[in-house]
């Protein structure tokens, strides 16, 4: 099964930086994804990586190893409306299947 | 259309009764999940149909709930003798294949209610 671990809730400031991580346990690796989700809103698509490494997409980066089933999304520049929660997702195949896990979600507060 | 796009927004139902929602996902796209989020709880899988294929069922949490998806587009999930612990917001989304990188997109969802 899979198995993917991040921060219940963050707090951080306004024009500040935080890097919100995310562990995974998994088998057939498939690629991992980053969603925001707003409160009564649905999840919204922010990065996908597949391999090693820095996704750069303007204030959000993600950062992959596969070796350490370890992901990161770095926010920049904070503003109040990245206040949300932010949703680790791997997926991973089996048996012709490609299924889409998600881990409980990191609730970030940005405060002036 | 444009986006997946999911009905009914929201629906209050007796404990009990069944309820049907619905899923049209966005043309071409040829696979289509569904999950459940309770209240700050994440998303949990449900079903996922891809193509022709057989669906992948197992995140089905009992015999109660089943899905369809006629003509390989619109997917329907029905809820059989409705319990208070389904409420929550189920969420269908929608990618274009099995291969790398295709994108994952969601509905606003369908928020039940049992009462």
């Amino acid at each position: 099964g899979q198995n993917i671990d991040q921060p219940t809730e963050m707090t951080a400031t306004e024009g500040a930086i935080v890097q919100i991580n995310c562990t995974y346990q998994t088998s057939g690796f498939n690629g991992l994804f980053w969603y925001q989700q707003h409160a009564g809103e649905a999840p919204t698509f922010l990065s996908y990586n597949v391999l090693d490494g820095l996704e750069e997409k303007g204030r959000f980066s993600s950062f992959l190893s596969r070796s350490k089933g370890y992901s990161y999304l770095l926010l920049k520049e904070l503003q109040m409306k990245d206040s949300a929660s932010y949703l680790c997702a791997v997926r991973s195949e089996g048996a012709g299947s490609y299924q889409l896990t998600f881990g409980k979600g990191t609730k970030l507060s940005v405060i002036p | 259309g444009a986006g997946v796009s999911q009905s009914p927004s929201n629906k209050v139902t007796e404990k009990g009764k069944d309820v049907e929602l619905r899923c049209d996902p966005i043309s071409g796209h040829t696979a289509l999940y569904w999950y459940r989020q309770s209240l700050g709880q994440g998303l949990e899988f449900l079903i996922y149909f891809q193509g022709n294929s057989a669906p992948d069922k197992s995140g089905l949490p009992s015999d109660r709930f089943s899905a369809e998806r006629t003509g390989g587009s619109v997917s329907t999930l029905t809820i059989q003798r409705t319990q208070q612990e389904d409420s929550a917001v189920y969420l269908c989304a929608s990618s274009s294949g099995q291969g790398l990188g295709n994108t994952i997109y969601f509905g606003e969802g369908s928020w039940l209610t049992v009462v």
